[in-house]
């Protein structure tokens, strides 16, 4: 079973559309990553949350600790926002410490 | 800032060759990462460093992988002897501490003949 789970895996939206990508954890963590990959194959990190809520622009993260799950939301999609969306949770405990463990991503679709 | 930058940004081998995969990061930065994507197992860390000194090298898959950081703005890894299914992108990414936010290089495409 992989530490942390994404879902949906493919998600299709028509532009404008408020758009919500699931992750949940397994893990003990310390942090929680929202990274975006554009078909180009670059890797940009969105967001970086321990605790509560991030806003930058369009889109926030949220994450809630005692339930191991945060969500990564996006307002008026846009075509542009097509791309990979993956999770990341930095583990906290033992000798992975520090260790990164990723979603498996989701592919996001937004038709104009 | 020219952000992370990996060389090169393609390599097409043959099995058996020894393959380098380099990486600049981010100027200050004091982690440093690699990770390996492929289309079965999505992103994995390799191995990270932290201040040059390598903490975590437990997702290296195999012997055949060494990774380096002589100094803190130069790592290296490399794979010898290379093999087919060592086909990925290789990504570097640098950050300033362990649990800030990380920088990704763009990435080298490795393919193993």
């Amino acid at each position: 079973k992989n530490e942390v789970e994404q879902s949906p895996q493919n998600l299709t939206a028509q532009e404008g559309e408020f758009i919500t990508i699931n992750c949940s954890y397994s893990v003990g963590i310390s942090a929680l990553h929202w990274l975006q990959q554009h078909p180009g194959g670059g890797i940009v990190s969105l967001f970086m949350l321990s605790s509560g809520k991030k806003k930058h622009g369009r889109l926030i993260a949220t994450i809630n600790i005692q339930e191991k799950h945060s969500s990564l939301h996006i307002t008026a999609s846009h075509p542009r926002d097509s791309a990979v969306y993956i999770c990341a949770v930095l583990h906290d405990r033992g000798s992975t410490l520090g260790r990164l463990y990723f979603g498996r991503g989701t592919q996001l679709t937004v038709w104009p | 800032d020219a952000g992370v930058i990996q060389s090169p940004r393609h390599e097409v081998t043959e099995m058996g060759q020894e393959v380098t995969l380099r990486c600049k990061p981010i100027s200050g930065h004091n982690s440093l990462f690699w990770y390996r994507q492929t289309m079965m197992r999505g992103l994995e860390l390799l191995i990270y460093f932290n201040n040059n000194v390598p903490i975590d090298d437990s997702g290296m898959p195999e012997d055949r992988f060494s990774a380096k950081m002589p100094n803190a703005s130069f790592s290296t890894l490399k794979i010898q002897p290379s093999e087919p299914r060592d086909s990925a992108v290789y990504f570097c990414a640098s950050s300033l501490a362990e649990g800030t936010g990380s920088a990704f290089g763009a990435g080298t495409r490795l393919s193993v003949l």
